[in-house]
């Protein structure tokens, strides 16, 4: 199955700037997800870039893409108190395969954000 | 509206007990995913329903039993499950095409927290 790498932990002061990386292996996902996970919470959306785009901005976000590399970045603006959470990458294809372990929808392994005020 | 709900938010229960997790959509979505996410670790996929029929078994154990009585509900039927199997069960719905397996843009429910004795 897709291999997906983040770094578990980072921390930022209030009002700086956070960059979370991600690199995953399956060089045909289409669809690069970013989650956001507070503490006892679900999954909420967070943003997503289809792979023909190299970047996405919204609002605070901006979500880059090199797929020659395979790395995917989530970069949060003005980062807030509000913003510590564990953020998931989760790069998708439109069309997977019931073949047990290889469904190609594996998640990021994670990494914690804390803003310190 | 994008909300998944899932009941109950907790449940305790023995080795010997059984036990039904719950979830619905009304955002018309046709693929339902169960998710189980133990603690510091990413949600890891269990189960894909879609148009109502179990698309994808991520070979999980057969003491857990899923269910899709319609379009709506999704449910997880739990029996003689073992302290290994405590964690955050999660429930997700997206998009699906007329034919076909594949994933769109899931959203997620809060959760239950499962403790098995």
């Amino acid at each position: 199955g897709e291999d997906v790498e983040q770094s578990l932990f980072l921390s930022v002061r209030e009002g700086d700037s956070s960059v979370i990386n991600c690199t995953y292996t399956d060089s045909s996902s289409t669809y690069l997800y970013w989650y956001k996970q507070e503490p006892g919470a679900g999954l909420q959306l967070l943003t997503y870039i289809f792979s023909n785009m190299d970047m996405k901005q919204d609002q605070r976000l901006t979500v880059l893409l090199n797929k020659k590399d395979k790395h995917l970045s989530l970069r949060i603006a003005d980062t807030q108190t509000g913003d510590s959470a564990i953020y998931f990458c989760f790069p998708t294809l439109r069309s997977i395969e019931n073949t047990g372990a290889n469904s190609k929808l594996t998640f990021g392994k994670g990494i914690t954000l804390s803003v310190r005020p | 509206d994008t909300e998944v709900t899932q009941t109950p938010k907790h449940l305790v229960m023995g080795m010997t007990n059984k036990k039904s997790l719950k979830c619905e959509q009304h955002m018309g979505h046709r693929a339902m995913y169960w998710y189980k996410q133990k603690a510091k670790k990413p949600p890891e996929l269990m189960f894909v329903y879609s148009y109502e029929k179990l698309s994808i078994n991520e070979s999980v154990p057969s003491r857990f039993s899923p269910e899709c009585p319609n379009s709506s509900l999704l449910n997880l039927h739990l029996h003689a499950l073992q302290p290994e199997d405590s964690a955050l069960y999660l429930c997700a719905s997206s998009q699906a095409p007329l034919a076909g397996k594949y994933t769109d843009t899931q959203y997620f429910g809060p959760g239950t927290r499962l403790t098995v004795l």
